[in-house]
């Protein structure tokens, strides 16, 4: 039982750069979650998706872009990186809004 | 504008004491609050949870109180053993609402 699994676990991309982060949940949850943890900051949400085919913005959306694929995915791109984006990136999700929310273990993405 | 704060950064208690974690929040429409526990390189996980009709919830060892007048909610570890050593942040929301708002966390360390 893998619960939440996002790739990659580590990412190093050079300003303007592109990339997307997966994630993935076996627990038939309807909502997915993505944050960014920062030091001092807490974790802050950047875009959730309460069920597939919808998708609304957190707290943080600017530069970011996400795709609910499926029930099971929930995807976070970045179109064109920037150093201020780096940071350690969770997805989450949980079967009621809200609720006990279950956490993938986290991509930790620098900007350089 | 921190709408959930966790004053204390840090937080050191003697094995088989009791830890005290508090958490302050400022928005009155909140009515769920929730704690999750997390280690070094690992997602969030969840502790324990409450909602406002209640100002008490017990789960073993771990117990949250909430004083809605005072906009304030606390966790208690009854007795800290070394594995509770970890960043301990809580969160609060409206039921029916998909956002989480977070706190900065505190970490505790349980000193053998």
């Amino acid at each position: 039982n893998a619960g939440v699994t996002q790739t990659p676990k580590f990412q190093v991309l050079k300003t303007g750069q592109s990339m997307t982060l997966q994630c993935a949940q076996d627990m038939n949850h309807n909502s997915m979650y993505w944050y960014r943890q920062d030091p001092g900051m807490g974790l802050r949400l950047i875009y959730y998706s309460a069920s597939e085919g919808t998708t609304d913005k957190g707290e943080v959306p600017n530069g970011y872009n996400v795709s609910r694929l499926n029930k099971r995915e929930f995807s976070l791109r970045l179109e064109s990186a920037a150093p201020s984006q780096t940071s350690v990136y969770f997805c989450a999700s949980s079967i009621s809004r809200p609720g006990e929310a279950f956490f993938g273990q986290g991509t930790r993405l620098t900007v350089v | 504008d921190q709408q959930v704060k966790q004053n204390s950064p840090s937080l050191s208690v003697q094995e088989g004491r009791i830890s005290i974690l508090n958490c302050d929040y400022t928005n009155s429409m909140f009515d769920y609050f929730l704690w999750y526990k997390k280690y070094p390189a690992e997602g969030p996980t969840f502790l324990i949870s409450i909602s406002s009709i209640k100002d008490k919830n017990e789960d073993g060892r771990f117990t949250v109180f909430l004083n809605k007048s005072a906009k304030h909610l606390s966790l208690h570890i009854v007795p800290s053993q070394p594995g509770d050593s970890a960043v301990y942040f809580c969160a609060a929301a409206n039921f029916g609402n998909e956002k989480l708002t977070f706190g900065t966390g505190t970490r505790l360390t349980i000193i053998p």
